[in-house]
């Protein structure tokens, strides 16, 4: 079964600066889907990025890219230039990329982003 | 506002009340979801249904009846329930439940069981 780990509950970041929040992964699966997932205080679920795991570009969106390390199973998201409405919970997720999968994603637990003015 | 619609937005009932929870998208798709949301736990799928029928299940307690009359709607039928069933529960849609692309989750119930 695959696993989804986020180890830092909360973290903090300056308005205008870079954060990284960190997540890594458990799968014998070699194709797969990554995603980052805002929650904010609306409680609705936004996709943030995405990222094929056959893909060794690193996607990016915007002030959201990412850092996909297949080897290390290790997927973290950077927020460049924060801005106070990046304060949210982020959730990394993963999904098998099996034909016939439906979408069935698997979470972590989530991490808390404050944004300091 | 991204086309999923969940109500009641909280909902407080005791253990032997009878409530449902209710979702509707205007996505035109043909997949809906329930997930629970615990603190401190990630997401759990709950159910998955596919063109009104159901494709999974995912070991939740039978006092979680879910209904799906149309590709639109979706509930969540709550009875008996105990305090530990107390969370967030997110509906979700997404065109194919075989295709990649993004779900679309509403903003949630609330629910407390005293």
């Amino acid at each position: 079964a695959q696993t989804v780990t986020q180890s830092q509950p909360e973290m903090s970041v300056q308005e205008a600066e870079t954060v990284t929040l960190s997540c890594t992964y458990d799968t014998s699966e070699s194709d797969y889907y990554l995603f980052w997932y805002k929650q904010p205080p609306s409680r609705q679920m936004i996709l943030v990025i995405r990222q094929e795991a056959y893909k060794q570009q690193n996607a990016t969106e915007n002030r959201f890219s990412v850092n996909f390390q297949k080897a290390a199973k290790s997927f973290s998201l950077k927020i460049s230039d924060s801005q106070l409405g990046d304060a949210a919970m982020y959730f990394c997720a993963y999904r098998s990329a099996k034909s016939g999968a439906n979408s069935k994603l698997t979470f972590g637990k989530g991490i808390t982003l404050s944004v300091r003015p | 506002e991204t086309g999923v619609t969940q109500t009641p937005r909280h909902l407080v009932m005791g253990m032997t009340n009878k409530k449902s929870l209710k979702c509707e998208q205007h996505l035109g798709h043909n997949a809906m979801y329930w997930y629970k949301q615990s603190a401190k736990k990630p997401l759990e799928l709950m159910f998955v249904y596919n063109f009104k029928e159901q494709t999974e299940n995912n070991s939740v307690p039978s006092r979680f009846s879910p209904e799906c009359p149309n590709s639109s709607h979706l509930f969540l039928h709550l009875h008996t329930l105990q305090p530990e069933d107390s969370a967030l529960y997110l509906c979700a849609s997404s065109q194919d439940p075989r295709s990649i692309e993004k779900l679309f989750f509403g903003s949630g119930t609330q629910l407390s069981v005293l």
